[in-house]
């Protein structure tokens, strides 16, 4: 049974749609975070939420945190082709330094 | 900038072998973690240290994984003896704990292994 389970678990889209990505828990965590992983490389950090309901933008991207601290969600304004990549999302409990993560929602922009 | 180095990048060994996966943090950086990578379980931590001292290995599957950290710029991961089922990807990462919550990870492009 996986602590977080992330939601879809793959996406096709097309460039320029809309999506969204969810990483769901019935455990609180203290923070989250968020890393997009390409084909033969390690996952990388695209952002930390900490406090419930936080938003954060980056780019085409958006970032919430749910207001219980159990749940987040990432969407994903007109998609392009460089958005293609696995995308992990990690639980910090009780703030430990290690992070739980999610078995990824592998999405794929086509041209 | 070298980010997080690990070697070999692929290994390909017969059951029973022993395996040795290596890892160089970045300089500076006081934590280092071991990952394991399937299709099926996802990405599961084995082990992470801090300060070169082991704080939690309850990932580690069982007495045929061991690492070590004998100083702040190396760790290894040993498998001995492998089994076809240890075949996966192995990430090593680093991160500068400053006892923040954003703390990052720096992943390394991590190390394919095959046991056949």
């Amino acid at each position: 049974t996986q602590l977080l389970e992330q939601s879809p678990q793959f996406l096709s889209i097309q460039e320029g749609e809309n999506l969204t990505v969810y990483c769901n828990s019935s455990s609180v965590f203290s923070s989250l975070q968020w890393y997009r992983q390409e084909p033969g490389e390690g996952p990388v950090l695209l952002v930390t939420v900490v406090t419930g309901g936080e938003v954060k933008k980056l780019k085409r991207l958006t970032f919430q945190f749910g207001d219980a601290r159990k749940d987040s969600s990432l969407h994903i304004t007109a998609a392009q082709p460089g958005d293609t990549g696995l995308y992990l999302c990690a639980g910090r409990r009780n703030y430990g330094q290690n992070f739980v993560f999610g078995p990824g929602t592998r999405l794929s922009v086509l041209p | 900038d070298a980010g997080v180095i690990q070697s070999p990048r692929h290994e390909v060994t017969e059951m029973g072998q022993e395996v040795t996966l290596r890892c160089k943090p970045i300089s500076g950086h006081n934590s280092l973690f071991w990952y394991r990578q399937t299709m099926m379980r996802g990405l599961e931590l084995l082990i992470y240290f801090n300060n070169n001292v082991p704080i939690d290995d309850s990932g580690m599957p069982e007495d045929r994984f061991s690492a070590k950290m004998p100083n702040a710029s190396f760790s290894t991961l040993k498998i001995q003896p492998s089994e076809p089922r240890d075949s996966a990807v192995y990430f090593c990462a680093s991160t500068q704990n400053a006892g923040g919550i954003y703390n990052e990870q720096f992943f390394g492009p991590g190390t394919r292994l095959t046991v056949l």
